[in-house]
């Protein structure tokens, strides 16, 4: 299980933490994601860490202004996001992968998905 | 990066029939890393099916999917009240960012 939180409406440049808790299988050993969807959209890939968090993938979108990191002791993914913009609006979705990378040939699909924490960025 | 283009945009169908819906890849999907999503109103996308046929856990039969290289397709036999959603598909065989389609809205008729 995923359980997102952190979302809220922040200024333009503004910043703002998302986290995600997981139970119920070994968070330290899986590849986790940030998946978002803007209102009345579709779905977007943000960022992507490895099990280990030594490994992080960003979408050009968001490269340089958003961090992920993970903290394997308590469970949780976390976005870190900085200089947000009136296009960073969407519910963020925690997703896990299914393998420890992100790594071409391993099949990632995503399984299963946070409930979703809505960010507006409104001046 | 692959692009997904999903068909139609919105299917209006009845309780009862059966539905199909299209997914066609920019390229070659690579084994096929393809999954299909569920997304009601106001809820979080549900994984159905992966690697282009395999259903995911507690996924009732109805859900099937096909396809490879470029097309494919996922099909539901007779329409729920329930399974009129949205459905994404999604590759994950190329390297990073993993894409989706822009969605199929099944509405009911």
């Amino acid at each position: 299980q995923l359980v997102d939180s952190g979302g809220g409406l922040v200024k333009p440049g503004g910043s703002l933490r998302l986290s995600c808790a997981a139970s119920g299988f070994p968070f330290s050993n899986f590849a986790m994601s940030w998946v978002r969807q803007a209102p009345g959209k579709g779905l977007e890939w943000v960022s992507g860490i490895s099990d280990s968090g030594d490994t992080t993938h960003y979408a050009d979108s968001v490269k340089g202004r958003f961090t992920i990191s993970r903290d394997n002791s308590n469970s949780s993914l976390y976005l870190q996001m900085n200089s947000l913009r009136a296009e960073d609006t969407a519910v963020y979705y925690c997703v896990k992968a299914q393998y420890y990378d992100y790594i071409w040939g391993l099949p990632n699909w995503f399984d299963p998905w946070g409930q979703g924490t809505l960010v507006s960025v409104s001046s | 990066e692959i692009v997904l283009t999903q068909s139609p945009g919105t299917l209006s169908l009845s309780p009862g029939e059966r539905a199909t819906l299209a997914c066609r890849a920019s390229q070659t999907v690579n084994s096929n890393y393809l999954a299909w999503y569920q997304q009601r109103p106001g809820q979080a996308p549900r994984l159905l099916i992966f690697g282009a046929s395999r259903r995911a856990t507690g996924i009732p039969d109805k859900f099937s999917g096909s396809g490879s290289g470029t097309d494919f397709t996922l099909t539901i036999s007779s329409l729920e009240p329930e399974d009129f959603a949205v459905y994404y598909c999604q590759q994950y065989g190329d390297s990073l960012p993993y894409t989706f389609g822009q969605g199929t809205k099944l509405e009911i008729k």
